[in-house]
């Protein structure tokens, strides 16, 4: 079972570039969401989706787009690289978005804007 | 707002302590607790998940306490082995996982 994967693993980007981090699940789960995970803070949560074609904003949105096409797929979207966005980000997805549902994490992006 | 607190930020213990770790939340109108373990270069597997009206979970050598009244929540590893070195993270959930609020965790390094 593949469950969550990330990619790229590593990525270096310049100020202002733009790039999009990948993110499949393989386990027909509804809800899917993106963390960024800085040093000395909690994972906070950027965007998230209940399900193909709905997604809404989490608690750090700006600076990040997501859409949900698909039941598997859950790309984010950097349209403009900042140094603050340099971070480790995170997939994870549940079954269904209920708290008591187990999230999956996937390995982690880890993102440097230079 | 929940607030998650985790301290210490590190700790360091001989192999075979018991040993625990300590989770703080300003709100007490959680639904779950949850207690999640990051290895180096990975994303996040869940341990335990204590429902609001329990006070405690148990797997293997791993127990979770919950005590919403304090708004604080330990996590108690018996008997440590050097495979238990990672940093261990809690989580105050409500309704959705999107209202799921982290701590920033407690690196544990166990020395053989």
């Amino acid at each position: 079972n593949a469950g969550v994967t990330q990619t790229p693993k590593f990525q270096v980007l310049k100020t202002g570039q733009s790039m999009t981090l990948q993110c499949a699940q393989d386990m027909n789960h509804e809800y899917m969401s993106w963390y960024r995970q800085d040093p000395g803070m909690g994972l906070r949560l950027i965007h998230y989706s209940v399900g193909a074609g709905i997604t809404d904003q989490g608690e750090v949105p700006n600076g990040y787009n997501v859409s949900r096409s698909t039941t598997e797929d859950f790309p984010l979207r950097l349209l403009s690289a900042a140094p603050s966005q340099t971070s480790v980000y995170f997939c994870a997805s549940s079954y269904w978005a209920g708290s008591n549902e187990k999230l999956f994490f996937g390995s982690g992006t880890q993102l440097s804007v230079l | 707002k929940q607030e998650v607190t985790q301290i210490p930020a590190a700790l360091s213990v001989p192999e075979g302590e018991n040993l625990v770790l300590n989770c703080s939340f300003t709100d007490s109108a959680i639904y779950n607790l949850q207690w999640f373990r990051q290895d180096p270069g990975k994303g996040l597997t869940s341990l335990l998940l204590i429902q609001s009206s329990q006070r405690e979970q148990t797997s293997g050598r791993l127990n979770a306490s919950l005590d919403k009244s304090s708004g604080r929540s330990t996590l108690y590893i018996a008997a440590s082995q050097p495979g238990d070195s990672a940093t261990y993270l809690c989580a105050a959930g409500g309704v959705n996982n999107n209202d799921m609020r982290f701590g920033a965790g407690t690196r544990l390094t166990v020395k053989p």
